[in-house]
């Protein structure tokens, strides 16, 4: 069964780096997303991605976070200067036949901002 | 903004009982989809919904749309220790076309 695979499953880094949280889409799927979960709480949306460009993105997707997809098959989170409040996990998903079908989930990166 | 609550937040039963999550949307939605997370593990979906008052049955589990598009339900018949974990159900609104929703969620914890 194809699956979305993300890289790495465990991210530590100090406060004020830059981070890049990888994903391999599902070969034919065409809309990518980034949702993150804080531990313990409800999967958030953070932005979606379609034809190359942002779709929507959330109000926690502020100017420290971007996405692009470099080589035509990883689709990448960048959060630029990292803080405490970052930390969660991360969750790439991605849609095949338009935004209204599933969306099939990555295992996530945890991210751990210290 | 949009909120989409849930409740109960846990609910602890024995193996055989039934459990039912609801869902309540602060604006009405084009869509609503269940997923279900298992501890530790990721969102795996379950289903889709589409249609005011539409029901859809996978197995023990049964799903139901409001009139209204703005709640939603998801109900297990005779839970067994393998339907632990927690149950988002997630709405799509008209107008947002991609961004998904998730709800607070509800654990279910399961004993023999």
């Amino acid at each position: 069964e194809p699956e979305v695979t993300q890289t790495p499953s465990h991210q530590v880094t100090q406060m004020g780096q830059e981070v890049i949280l990888r994903c391999v889409p599902i070969s034919n799927h065409l809309y990518f997303y980034w949702y993150r979960q804080i531990l313990g709480q409800k999967v958030e949306f953070l932005v979606s991605f379609y034809n190359n460009e942002i779709s929507e993105k959330s109000e926690i997707f502020d100017d420290q976070f971007s996405v692009e997809r470099p080589d035509g098959s990883n689709f990448t989170l960048k959060i630029r200067s990292t803080k405490l409040e970052d930390s969660a996990m991360y969750f790439c998903a991605t849609s095949g036949q338009g935004t209204n079908t599933e969306a099939f989930f990555g295992q996530g990166t945890r991210l751990t901002v210290v | 903004g949009q909120q989409v609550m849930q409740i109960p937040q846990y609910q602890h039963v024995q193996e055989g009982e039934d459990f039912t999550t609801y869902c309540n949307s602060s604006t009405t939605l084009s869509n609503i989809q269940w997923y279900k997370q298992r501890p530790g593990g990721h969102p795996v979906f379950l289903i889709q919904l589409v249609k005011s008052g539409e029901v859809k049955k996978q197995k023990r589990l049964t799903f139901q749309f409001g009139e209204a598009k703005k709640n939603s339900s998801l109900h297990i018949t005779a839970t067994q220790t393998t339907d632990v974990g927690t149950y988002f159900c997630a709405g799509r609104v008209a107008g947002t076309a991609s961004k998904l929703t998730f709800g607070t969620g509800t654990r279910l914890q399961v004993t023999l």
